[in-house]
């Protein structure tokens, strides 16, 4: 399927269990990035990545390891998750070259931690 | 660090009605980009419209439109002849010219009544 993809889509785990969220684009996108969305905020920037290999952080990166080997996969990892990672977690890339240009989501992936 | 306000949690209008939501955004930079994005209930963030600060004709997309105040730092939505498909929570976001990261609302719930 073209587009950009996230796996699972729901998850459940437990306090202290490492948690690695998939996301997928098949547009040879430059850019991708890590959104967490929680009640009463917007989404909020976890990691971004300019290109395979290169990534940095976002606003909210605390508890949270991302890597880029290729430039279609860009996972999330929660090392040891905690419940204030329950969050619905959103992956999105940009149609262009610029940073600038519109970002594009994936279907989002809803954690739940115990 | 730049911020963006949605003052309206919740809003409703009629099918066919027209409705605006207000946003409003808080920089010091000069050129930047502001985007429109809709979220329906199955929470797939969707771009709706999106506006380059240094162009000042508005941008419309069928029946969406908006009315960028660069000076008001405003940046409201319009939605014409609604369609009970536009019920769904709408996120006003901020990205400065040399950013990387959206900026997000807290957001708007439109409910669209027959």
């Amino acid at each position: 399927d073209a587009g950009i993809t996230q796996s699972p889509r729901y998850k459940i785990t437990e306090t202290g269990r490492q948690v690695t969220l998939m996301c997928h684009q098949t547009w040879s996108h430059s850019y991708m990035f890590w959104y967490r969305q929680d009640l009463g905020h917007g989404l909020r920037l976890i990691y971004y990545s300019a290109a395979a290999d290169i990534t940095d952080k976002g606003e909210v990166p605390d508890g949270y390891v991302v890597s880029r080997s290729k430039t279609e996969n860009f996972p999330l990892t929660l090392e040891s998750a905690t419940r204030s990672q329950t969050s619905v977690y959103f992956c999105a890339s940009t149609e262009g070259l610029a940073v600038q240009e519109t970002q594009y989501f994936g279907p989002g992936t809803r954690l739940l931690v115990l | 660090a730049q911020t963006v306000t949605q003052s309206q949690p919740e809003m409703s209008v009629q099918e066919a009605e027209t409705v605006t939501l207000s946003c409003t955004y808080d920089t010091s930079e000069s050129n930047y980009y502001l985007f429109w994005y809709k979220q329906p209930p199955s929470r797939q963030m969707i771009l709706v419209i999106r506006q380059e600060a240094y162009k000042q004709q508005n941008a419309t997309e069928n029946r969406f439109s908006v009315n960028f105040q660069k000076a008001a730092k405003s940046f409201s939505l319009k939605i014409s002849d609604s369609q009970l498909g536009d019920t769904a929570m709408y996120f006003c976001a901020f990205m400065k010219d040399s950013g990387y990261a959206l900026n997000f609302g807290k957001g708007t719930s439109l409910l669209v009544t027959p």
